[in-house]
This record gives structure tokens, sequence and C-alpha cells, in this order.
């Protein structure tokens, strides 16, 4: 079974529009990222959460607002969609934020295209 | 602002090789150095990791890290087809971490 669910797999939007990317993590970890992976680009760090709060925002529009309503979900919501936003999207999680041990699982993506 | 970089590019190997992949990093305070493994279409997934300066090996895979270089490294012996995918390393510094854009390596049969 699968342990970090993220939908929709595929998404394809207009400019302008918003969506939600929902995550859902059955690991018992604490800790939840979403990273970015475009072509020619490396996987990018976007926010952080431990224990449901934010630890880290690395990216700098506010068009892209991480949400978590239990300890086990964190969605990111984007608005006013842009066609640089196309990538694929990625929610991670690890037992903590820190430390040797903390591997980060990183669910099977949601691959967004804006039109 | 850590600047992780992999080198080379690309790489293909005949099965059965040895595959070395690259990573330097600009951090000196970076505590931890992974490797992740991505397979076309799917999810990064970890490797390996490695902490403190030498070797570590975990069955055909071995880690190299010198910390005064800021560099490290992933070896891998007896190639085979299944290990064709994109190599990320990726560095954790100031409680996140900073991947490397990858090398695509393909093995031969």
């Amino acid at each position: 079974d699968p342990k970090i669910i993220q939908k929709p797999k595929y998404l394809v939007a207009v400019t302008g529009s918003e969506k939600i990317l929902i995550c859902e993590q059955y690991l018992g970890h604490n800790a939840m990222y979403w990273y970015r992976q475009s072509a020619k680009k490396p996987l990018e760090f976007m926010f952080s959460y431990s224990y449901q709060k934010l630890m880290d925002n690395q990216t700098a529009s506010s068009r892209f607002q991480p949400q978590s309503s239990k300890k086990n979900h964190l969605d990111l919501q984007i608005t006013a969609l842009k066609p640089d936003d196309s990538a694929t999207y990625f929610c991670a999680s690890s037992q903590d934020t820190g430390g040797q041990w903390d591997t980060q699982y990183f669910g099977p993506g949601t691959r967004l295209l804006v039109l | 602002q850590q600047n992780v970089q992999q080198s080379p590019e690309s790489l293909i190997v005949p099965e059965g090789a040895r595959t070395s992949l690259n990573c330097t990093f600009s951090d000196s305070a970076s505590q931890y150095f992974w490797w992740y493994r991505q397979h076309s279409g799917k999810a990064p997934k970890a490797l390996m990791s490695i902490f403190s300066n030498g070797e570590k090996e975990e069955g055909r895979f071995t880690i190299h890290l010198n910390k005064a270089s800021l560099h490290f490294s992933l070896h891998i012996r007896d190639s085979q087809p299944s290990d064709s995918a994109l190599y990320l390393c990726a560095v954790f510094a100031g409680n996140k971490l900073t991947f490397g854009i990858g090398t695509r390596v393909l093995v031969r049969p």
C-alpha cells in the first residue's frame, strides 16, 4: 500500500486559475515537505512543516500556500497559476526535521501543466 | 545560499562496470550528505547517507565524503541495467535539503 498519497496524479490548469494539490502520509511522521521539480532545474525545496507548524518557507511567491488540516496532511494551494508553475510537485515526509537518520520519503508526485 | 553541483551530467556504463558520481557543495557548515535515486516518472528514493569524513559501504554502493574539499561521491560496483536512473545528491544544512540537478546514468547490457 502506498505510504504517501498525492492527488491528483496529473493536473491541467488554465493561466490565472487556482488549484489545490493534496498530500497524505501514513508513515506516522512528524515532518512534511513540498518540493518542485521542473525540466533543467534541481529538485527545489519549497516548504517544511513540523507538527503542523511552518518551519521553513523558501518560496518567494505568496501564490503558494501550504495548508495542514491534520498532522498527516499537507496540501498545497496555488493561486493565479502561471505557465512557469508547470512542474512536478512532490510531497515528502520524515520522522522529524533534522538528524542524519531523518530520511525524507517522497510521494509519487503531482504533474501540473498550466496552459 | 547553498550551491550543490553534480558531475558528470550523464553517463553510459557497460553492465558490470563501476559507476562514479560526484557532488560538490558550498556551505562548509553542511551536516549530512545524501544520495537519492529517481527512476523515470517515479519519486526520488533515498539510497544512503553519510555525515562524517571517510567512506561508507552498503552492498554495491559506496559513499566517500571529504568535507574539507566540499566534495562527496557515490560509487556503484557491478552496475546493473536496473541501476539506470537519475542520481541526485543532496546536502542537509540549515534544516533543509538542497539537491543537485542530477546525473543521468544508463547501464547498457
